[in-house]
Formats: structure tokens, sequence, C-alpha cells
């Protein structure tokens, strides 16, 4: 059974960094492109990045209202995916979900998503 | 405002079937045959439901269904039941520098 689970969240000032953590099993973590998609309260659902996995190079796309200050990374020995967060705005509160995504735009599996609160 | 864009609400009675379109562009659903329906209940985690236009995981009912013309991507529920009722959400590739888009939800009521 794919489990993902993820850790890290919690309430931050804007301008602070955090780093969301997502801790994968049931599947073969280091083949697998992982993506992040995030829910601000009461909306709908963003896209935040994506990364591919060690054999397709882990490239990394993000959208562009995180680009340069969200940055993922893999970490295939703990099979664990990360999100380093920095430059927090009060727009990215959201509940943070890391998801598989085997094909473009194609979210198979989800966690249970970690909330990220900015506010002063 | 979302890039695909989806109506509000629908609602439908137990039994009947619905339609929830998402309209996109020619730069996404149109372009590309990767486009994904979730459902999503209060409270929980999205479910994927139907992926690449058409495709149907395992352990998903065959009331769901998917299908695209153009630039619009449709889901159909056939035989309404009570455990429907949830936000849909639908999701395209859209490459470029964009990559991917989700449409604004639709709040599906069983009546």
């Amino acid at each position: 059974e794919v489990q993902l689970v993820e850790s890290g969240g919690g309430l931050v000032e804007p301008g602070e960094s955090l780093k969301l953590a997502c801790a994968a099993s049931g599947f073969t973590f280091k083949s697998a492109w992982m993506s992040w998609v995030r829910q601000a309260p009461g909306k709908g659902l963003e896209w935040v990045g994506r990364i591919k996995s060690y054999a397709d190079g882990e490239t990394t796309d993000y959208a562009g209202p995180v680009r340069g200050r969200f940055f993922i990374s893999r970490g295939d020995s703990r099979n664990t995916l990360y999100l380093q967060m920095g430059s927090l705005k009060i727009e990215d509160t959201a509940v943070y979900y890391c998801v598989t995504n085997p094909v473009e735009a194609f979210f198979e599996h989800w966690g249970q998503g970690s909330l990220v609160t900015v506010s002063s | 405002q979302s890039a695909l864009t989806q109506p509000a609400s629908v609602s439908g009675s137990p039994g009947q079937s619905i339609t929830i379109s998402c309209i996109g562009t020619n730069s996404d659903v149109g372009s590309y045959d990767l486009v994904s329906w979730y459902q999503q209940h209060p409270g929980k985690a999205p479910k994927l439901m139907i992926s690449e236009v058409t495709k149907r995981p395992s352990g998903v009912s065959d009331r769901f269904s998917g299908s695209k013309s153009g630039n619009t991507a449709s889901l159909t529920i056939s035989g309404l039941q009570p455990e429907d009722e949830a936000d849909y959400y639908c999701c395209s590739y859209a490459g470029g520098r964009t990559f991917v888009v989700f449409g604004g939800g639709t709040r599906l009521t069983v009546l």
C-alpha cells in the first residue's frame, strides 16, 4: 500500500523559511516523479512543483508564484521528498500535499497534507 | 482566477447522470491528452478519478468517465449516489513555463 506522510508544517511569519518532508513507502520511490500540490483554506488545488527521478536527472520545475522561493529535493536513500520554502508570504498559507506524479499532470497517490500558516 | 474553467456547482438526484465541464485553451486541454480529474470530500485529501482524459484507475467505479473535445474536457458521473457528493477538480498539462493548471473546482450536490 502506498503511503505518503507529510511533516514539518506550522506557523511562521512572513519572510521566514520552512522545510516540509514527505516520507514515502509502498512503492519504488527512487523511480518515482513526485510533486507538491497545495490548497489554500477554502480554495482550490494549485500545483507547486515537481521533481523527476534520479534516472531522469532529478529535474525540477515550479509554478510561477513560487519559482525562485521554493525548492524541491529528494533523499532516495531515505525515501523522503522535501520542500524548502523561503521568503514565505501570507498567500502561501495552505495545506501542502505530497503526491506521486507518474505522468505530467497526473497525481496518483496523495498524502494527508501538512498545514503551513504564514501570519504575523 | 483559475486557468481552467469549471462550473461552481452542479446537482442531481440519486440515479441520475451529471456532467462537469472543464474549459481550457489550445495551450493546455486542447494540446495534450493529459487531463485528470480529482474528487475531494470535506477535510480529506483529493482522490484521482480519471487520468489521461479517459483512464480510470483501479478501484474507481465505472460510473465515472472522462472525455475531451477540443479545449473542453468533461467528467460524467452516471447513476449518482449520495457518496458522490464532493468537490471535483480538473487538471491539465500546459507545457511551457506553466506546466500544470487546475480548474477552480465544482461542488456536486446529490439532492
